[in-house]
C-alpha cells in the first residue's frame, strides 16, 4: 500500500516537448513537495505546496509548474523540455503546515531523460 | 553554494562496528536536521531527526549528534549491519521556510559482512 506514488517511473522524451509527472499521497498530508536529483546525485527542493500556498525555489525555471487538483495530488508540468532537465524527480509529502518541522515521506522517483 | 555538505562520498565499515557519518552546514538559520537513507531506485526514507534545541537524539541503533557551535552533525550507527548499506543524506530546514529541506550530497555506506 504505497504512501506516496509517482507516475510514470521512467519518462523518455525529446527536447522541446511538454510533459507531466503525477504524484499522489494517501497519507492525508497537508503539504507536498517536488525535488530534483541531478546527475551528481544532489537532491534539490523545487516547490513546496500547502493549502494553495506555493513556495518556489527561486532557481527553478518558470518552465516548471506544479498543479494541485486536490490535497492528495501535486503534479509537475514541464514545458519546452531541455537536455539539462534530465534527472530523477521525487515527490514528497508531510503533515502539518508549511513552516513546521515535519518528516517528509518520499515517492520512488521518476527518471526523466530528455534526448 | 552548498549549504549542507557531506564531505565523505563513501564509507566502508565491518559488520558489528560503528558507522559514523558526518555533515556540516553553513546556514545559521537552520534549526532542524534530518537523516534520510536511500536504496537504489527508491525514494529517500526518513531515519532520524534532531531539533536545534537538543544536542543528541537516539533511536535504537541510530544516534544523531548536533554541535551547533561547529555547525556539525553526525549520525552513529551501532552495531552496523549489512542491511544498513545505502546512501545516507543529511538534510536541514529553517523554520518558516515552508518545511523545505536542503540536502547534502550523500554518503554511500557499505557494511561488509
Amino acid at each position: 500500500d504505497t504512501a506516496v506514488s509517482q507516475t510514470p517511473k521512467y519518462l523518455v522524451t525529446q527536447m522541446g516537448n511538454d510533459k507531466s509527472i503525477k504524484c499522489e499521497q494517501n497519507l492525508g498530508h497537508d503539504t507536498m513537495y517536488w525535488y530534483k536529483q541531478d546527475s551528481k546525485k544532489f537532491l534539490k527542493i523545487m516547490f513546496s505546496y500547502n493549502n494553495k500556498e506555493l513556495i518556489i525555489n527561486e532557481t527553478v525555471p518558470n518552465r516548471f509548474s506544479p498543479k494541485s487538483p486536490d490535497k492528495a495530488h501535486l503534479n509537475l508540468h514541464i514545458n519546452s523540455l531541455e537536455l539539462g532537465d534530465s534527472a530523477v524527480y521525487f515527490c514528497a509529502s508531510s503533515a502539518g503546515l508549511a513552516g513546521a518541522f515535519n518528516e517528509q515521506f518520499f515517492g520512488p522517483g521518476t527518471r526523466l531523460t530528455v534526448l | 553554494d552548498q549549504q549542507v555538505k557531506q564531505n565523505s562520498p563513501s564509507l566502508s565499515v565491518q559488520e558489528g562496528r560503528i558507522s559514523i557519518l558526518n555533515c556540516d552546514y553553513t546556514n545559521s538559520m537552520f534549526d532542524y536536521f534530518l537523516w534520510y537513507k536511500k536504496y537504489p531506485a527508491e525514494g529517500p526514507t526518513f531515519l532520524i531527526s534532531i531539533s536545534s534545541i537538543k544536542d543528541k537524539n537516539e533511536d535504537g541503533r541510530f544516534t544523531v549528534f548536533l554541535n551547533k557551535s561547529a555547525k556539525h552533525l553526525s549520525l552513529h550507527i551501532v552495531p552496523s549491519q549489512p542491511g544498513d548499506s545505502a546512501v545516507y543524506f543529511c538534510a536541514a530546514s529553517a523554520y518558516g521556510a515552508g518545511n523545505m529541506l536542503t540536502f547534502g550530497g550523500g554518503t554511500r555506506l557499505m557494511v561488509k559482512p
